[in-house]
């Protein structure tokens, strides 16, 4: 299995900041990265795939870049709904896994 | 809007087996896709379980194959998970997903809790 690997665990930050969650895949993956946003109770959210694509709907303070083995989620002046855990998801081949998130919180 | 709704029961004996159905409305499971679960162990992160198509296409985490059954009947637009000689361990939210291939998963359901103990 392709592991994949998220840092930090745990994020702290505030209202207006701009973060990074990086995902890292053991083997190449090329472009097949997907994330997540879970709110707690909740089912994760589809925000990002194939490593940069925005999906519909998703704010645009979102973004996603990388290829091979590194990867990255940023968010731009951080607002109040996105405190909550960001997962990434490998899918460069068909046994699928998610990295251990990370707790973007307050 | 393509929606997603588990059901099953929320408690089940160790060594018997889990089962769950997961109904989808607003998208036909016979117009493609792959459909899909996943699980999270409390306070956990999740897991993927396995994926199935209506070509009879299924795909499995390799750690719960041997234990896993996953079926679709499209005549009913639903599908179903069966995991064998449930432990403690197997305590989770189950989640039903569609999948646009084996890859990543763009509607998601509720999801379930399921309770493994005596």
């Amino acid at each position: 299995d392709i592991q994949v690997t998220q840092s930090p665990s745990t994020l702290s930050a505030s209202v207006g900041d701009r973060v990074t969650l990086t995902c890292r895949t053991s083997e190449t993956v090329y472009n097949r990265v997907a994330w997540y946003q879970q709110r707690p109770g909740k089912a994760p959210k589809l925000l990002i795939d194939d490593a940069s694509r925005l999906q519909s709907g998703v704010p645009s303070r979102f973004s996603g870049r990388g290829y091979a083995t590194e990867f990255s989620l940023t968010i731009i002046s951080l607002q109040p709904d996105d405190f909550a855990t960001y997962y990434c998801q490998q899918y460069g081949t068909y046994s699928l896994t998610f990295g251990g998130g990370t707790k973007v919180e307050i | 809007q393509v929606q997603l709704q588990e059901s099953g029961p929320g408690l089940v004996k160790p060594s018997e087996t889990l089962s769950l159905t997961c109904s989808v409305s607003g998208y036909s499971i016979s117009s493609g896709n792959y459909w899909c679960w996943i699980r999270q162990a409390p306070g956990k992160g999740l897991e993927w379980i396995g994926c199935t198509h209506q070509n009879g296409n299924i795909y499995y985490n390799p750690s719960l194959q041997s234990r896993v059954t996953l079926s679709i009947d499209p005549s009913d637009n639903q599908f179903s998970l069966g995991l064998t000689s449930v432990t403690a361990a197997d305590t989770a939210v189950f989640f039903c997903a569609r999948g646009g291939s084996v890859s990543r998963f763009d509607f998601w359901g509720q999801g379930i809790l399921v309770t493994v103990s005596s």
